[in-house]
């Protein structure tokens, strides 16, 4: 199994472009996630979705538009880049374990973007 | 709200030393607690976890153990090797809560031979 999957794995944009990345899992997880990662800050959560249709703000959603239209994939678009949004973003997925269980998180291997 | 707290790095060992990365938690419920580990140029894998208190996860030699009187889950590894260097990440999540993992900052570790 591929596990998640993210594409592109690197791109430059100017300031004020556009760009969707890619997340898709084979793993049938409910949950999906996109982090941002970036130097002295950790992992800093920008949407997730607890299933298709669904999605919802995490930490830092500003800047940030999600979309779940299918179980498998979960896209995370920049309407307008900034320098600000340079960063290397995470997806991640996992299962739904119950109110008793432990959510463990699959990644996938990350997509370096840098804004001129 | 939930929050990690973990030690500031980098964490430099030579080969061969004992390793320990402090971790403590805030939660308001009985959350379960994780360690995952990023390679570089790698994306996070789950390293250990635990899910109540006095648990112990362990993997690859290492262990932390759920310390609930202290709200901690320590790393620790009896002898670091050069392809140990990484950075770890202390993670809980809390069923009772959001469910949605909360993060620390990451510690990084760099082994020498």
């Amino acid at each position: 199994n591929a596990g998640v999957t993210q594409t592109p794995k690197f791109r430059v944009l100017k300031t004020g472009q556009s760009m969707t990345l890619l997340c898709a899992q084979d793993m049938n997880h409910e949950y999906m996630y996109w982090y941002r990662q970036d130097p002295g800050m950790g992992l800093r959560l920008i949407h997730y979705s607890v299933g298709e249709g669904t999605t919802a703000k995490g930490e830092v959603p500003d800047g940030y538009n999600v979309s779940r239209l299918k179980k498998q994939n979960f896209l995370l678009g920049l309407e307008s880049a900034a320098p600000s949004q340079t960063s290397v973003y995470f997806c991640a997925s996992s299962y739904y374990s119950g109110r008793s269980g432990a959510n463990v998180l699959t990644f996938g291997a990350g997509s370096r973007l840098t804004v001129l | 709200g939930d929050s990690v707290t973990q030690m500031e790095g980098p964490v430099t060992l030579s080969e061969e030393a004992f390793l320990t990365i402090n971790c403590t938690y805030t939660a308001t419920g009985y959350p379960s607690l994780f360690w995952y580990v990023q390679y570089p140029g790698e994306g996070l894998q789950l390293l250990l976890k635990a899910t109540k208190a006095d648990d112990k996860g362990s993997n690859k030699g290492f262990e932390a153990t759920y310390r609930k009187e202290t709200t901690s889950f320590h790393l620790e590894k009896g002898s670091v090797q050069v392809s140990d260097s990484a950075v770890y990440f202390c993670a809980l999540s809390d069923p009772g809560g959001s469910y949605i993992p909360t993060f620390g900052r990451g510690t990084s570790l760099i082994v020498h031979p």
